[in-house]
């Protein structure tokens, strides 16, 4: 079956440090999406992306992050300059299209973020 | 603002007993997503629901969809520890084409035996 591959699976950085997570989306998929959660909290979107531009972005999605495909295959997050309060699970998502009638994310592993 | 809220956020309960966990939203999408998620693990989907009345099952796990309420449940039938992740419901953010999902705070299941 299909997946969306991340990585990496762990990262332990300094505050102040960039970071950069990448993504595999599903191959025919078009939609792309990243959220995070917090240990043991909700699960918040950050942005969407759509036509190699992004679609929406929360609140959270200030000027420190950035996303970018930048070979048709990757999808990848960077955080410029990361602060305490970015440790996270940070999950990558991608959908198809809405022709099903429904916005169904396939989800990957998660990259788990520690800063430091 | 969007809100999704669930409830219970934490429920711990015995094999073999039946329990319902309540998903209430604020918009007026007509469509409903569960989710699962194991310790540690990434979120599963378990239901798609399209359309005010939509009831699907899968196994011991039922949902449900009530539009007019914005309200969905999850039921549980004769619980297995198996069954123990954390349960989220979600609905669509906006009505356009990548607009992502919204998700509740989750349910945190336990099921001893």
């Amino acid at each position: 079956e299909p997946e969306v591959t991340q990585t990496p699976s762990h990262q332990v950085t300094q505050m102040g440090q960039e970071v950069i997570l990448r993504c595999v989306p599903i191959s025919n998929h078009l939609y792309f999406y990243w959220y995070r959660q917090i240990l043991g909290q909700k699960v918040e979107f950050l942005v969407s992306f759509y036509n190699n531009e992004i679609s929406e972005k929360s609140e959270i999605f200030d000027d420190q992050f950035s996303v970018e495909r930048p070979d048709g295959s990757n999808f990848t997050l960077k955080i410029r300059s990361t602060k305490l309060e970015d440790s996270a699970m940070y999950f990558c998502a991608s959908h198809r299209d809405r022709s099903s009638g429904a916005n169904v994310l396939t989800f990957g592993a998660g990259s788990r973020l520690t800063v430091l | 603002e969007l809100k999704v809220e669930q409830n219970p956020l934490f429920l711990s309960m015995q094999e073999g007993k039946n329990y319902t966990i309540y998903c209430n939203y604020s918009t007026t999408s007509d469509r409903l997503y569960w989710y699962r998620q194991d310790p540690g693990k990434s979120l599963e989907s378990l239901f798609v629901l399209l359309s005010n009345g939509a009831v699907k099952q899968e196994g011991r796990l039922m949902a449900s969809l009530d539009t007019k309420a914005r309200l969905s449940t999850l039921h549980i039938t004769a619980a297995v520890h198996d069954l123990s992740a954390t349960y989220f419901c979600a609905v669509d953010r906006r009505g356009g084409g990548a607009d992502g999902l919204t998700f509740g705070k989750g349910t945190h299941l336990i099921i001893q035996p």
